[in-house]
């Protein structure tokens, strides 16, 4: 079973609109996440971490966790061309030392 | 600047040949990780590293060795390389699950 659980699978937004992207933990030992972010012919790149419940804001980027559930969101508002890419979530394993990615979000933001 | 540099970009191997993917990373971190991407499966852990001289088996560690021999480099290791085995490899190295990957190795076994 995926541990790191991601939906949609593919997202189109019109540009100046919003994306919101949702993964889902199913181990409770998966306490910290992060957003990743992978353009065509790029590796990942870290766009933002969440350790805590409730929002974090940067940018025209905002993340929700919510432990209880172990759901987390990414949301980004004003989606711009740029921002199409592959979005993975990831969550880190403590037990293990390592960090669990996702399947990924493809995000096409639309001119 | 501190980055994750994979050698080579490109490679093309035979079936049941020895395939030798590079990695140096200048971020001074101890863990470091190999990656395969392939479409409907993400990334997926082939071997990781806490520091020089340790090797750990990830998720899909069959088929695959890893060396690490210094702090800055990590290679992954294909000794009888199989067509299962064509994908896009990333190498990673990390500190308290903020990852620096590599660019890619795209990796074609005929």
């Amino acid at each position: 079973q995926q541990k790191v659980q991601q939906s949609p699978e593919s997202l189109s937004v019109p540009e100046g609109g919003m994306a919101s992207l949702n993964c889902t933990s199913s181990d409770r030992n998966f306490q910290y996440f992060w957003w990743y972010r992978q353009h065509s012919g790029e590796g990942p790149k870290a766009l933002m971490s969440i350790f805590s419940d409730g929002d974090k804001k940067e940018g025209r980027f905002t993340a929700h966790l919510n432990k209880a559930s172990l759901h987390v969101s990414l949301h980004i508002r004003d989606s711009q061309p740029s921002d199409s890419a592959l979005y993975f979530c990831a969550a880190h394993d403590t037990n293990a030392y390592k960090v669990i990615f996702g399947k990924g979000t493809h995000l096409h933001v639309l001119p | 600047e501190a980055a994750v540099t994979q050698s080579p970009r490109n490679k093309v191997a035979v079936t049941g040949g020895k395939v030798t993917l590079s990695c140096n990373q200048t971020n001074n971190h101890n863990n470091m990780y190999w990656y395969r991407q392939d479409t409907g499966h993400g990334l997926r852990l082939i071997h990781y590293s806490y520091g020089a001289g340790s090797t750990e088996k990830g998720d899909i560690p069959d088929g695959y060795k890893a060396s690490r021999p210094s702090q800055e480099n990590f290679s992954l290791i294909l000794e009888l390389a199989t067509p299962s085995q064509t994908s896009v490899y990333f190498c990673a190295s990390g500190q308290n699950s903020d990852y620096t990957f590599g660019s890619g190795t795209r990796l074609l076994v005929i």
